[in-house]
């Protein structure tokens, strides 16, 4: 099993339009979770931290299970900017804060 | 705001050449990570350093790889003998502690090994 998954897409989805991604994880210890925007070429920038009782960024919002091992991230009013790939991000316990990236969940939105 | 620099942003060496990627963390932060992509691949965690020495390094991070932070700013990786399969984006990142701190990354460095 991948240690983060992710469904890597593409969603192609009209301006305004709701979208929701959702990511794995294998290490049940995990204790920090992310999510990560990354425009082509370009690097890691973060989008938002998730916490347990999730959490909401603007149009941007956040949801973690732990019993499930399962990372959601929804996106409202989707905007032409949004389009970029979105990668879930998980540390890996017990060590110096190692992240451990999905392959990302491409997002293009279109007029 | 603060922001991880790197340099160069592109280099192209010949197989079995040394390079020498820099960054310079964020000011106040104490951790630092350098972490790689090949090209349509995910994000791959190489190594962090704390406290000027190896704190933890991924199966990646073979003989020829190596940190430093030779002054109070610079954070660099070393290639020794560069192989095709090095090609990649090399980013560097920091962060303020460890546990739940965020990291930055840096711009990126694109590696290409001919």
């Amino acid at each position: 099993r991948k240690e983060v998954e992710q469904d890597p897409g593409p969603f192609n989805v009209p301006e305004g339009a709701t979208v929701a991604f959702n990511c794995t994880y294998s290490n049940s210890a995990s204790q920090s979770f992310f999510w990560y925007r990354q425009d082509c070429r370009k690097e890691p920038k973060l989008l938002m931290s998730v916490y347990s009782s999730g959490n909401e960024d603007g149009r941007f919002t956040a949801q973690l299970n732990r019993a499930s091992q399962y990372i959601s991230l929804l996106i409202r009013d989707s905007k032409l900017s949004d389009s970029a790939t979105y990668l879930c991000v998980v540390n890996s316990p017990g060590g110096y804060n190692k992240l451990i990236f999905g392959a990302g969940t491409r997002l293009a939105v279109h007029p | 705001e603060p922001e991880v620099t790197q340099t160069p942003s592109h280099q192209v060496t010949q197989m079995g050449q040394e390079v020498i990627l820099r960054c310079v963390p964020i000011s106040n932060h104490l951790y630092f990570y350098w972490y790689r992509q090949i090209l349509g691949q995910k994000v791959e965690f190489l190594v962090s350093f704390y406290n000027n020495e190896i704190s933890e390094k991924s199966e990646i991070f073979d003989d020829q790889f190596s940190v430093e932070r030779p002054d109070g700013s610079n954070f660099t990786l070393k290639i020794r003998s560069t192989k095709l399969e090095d090609s990649a984006m090399y980013f560097c990142a920091s962060s303020v502690g460890r546990g739940q701190e965020t990291q930055y990354f840096g711009p990126g460095t694109r590696l290409l090994v001919l």
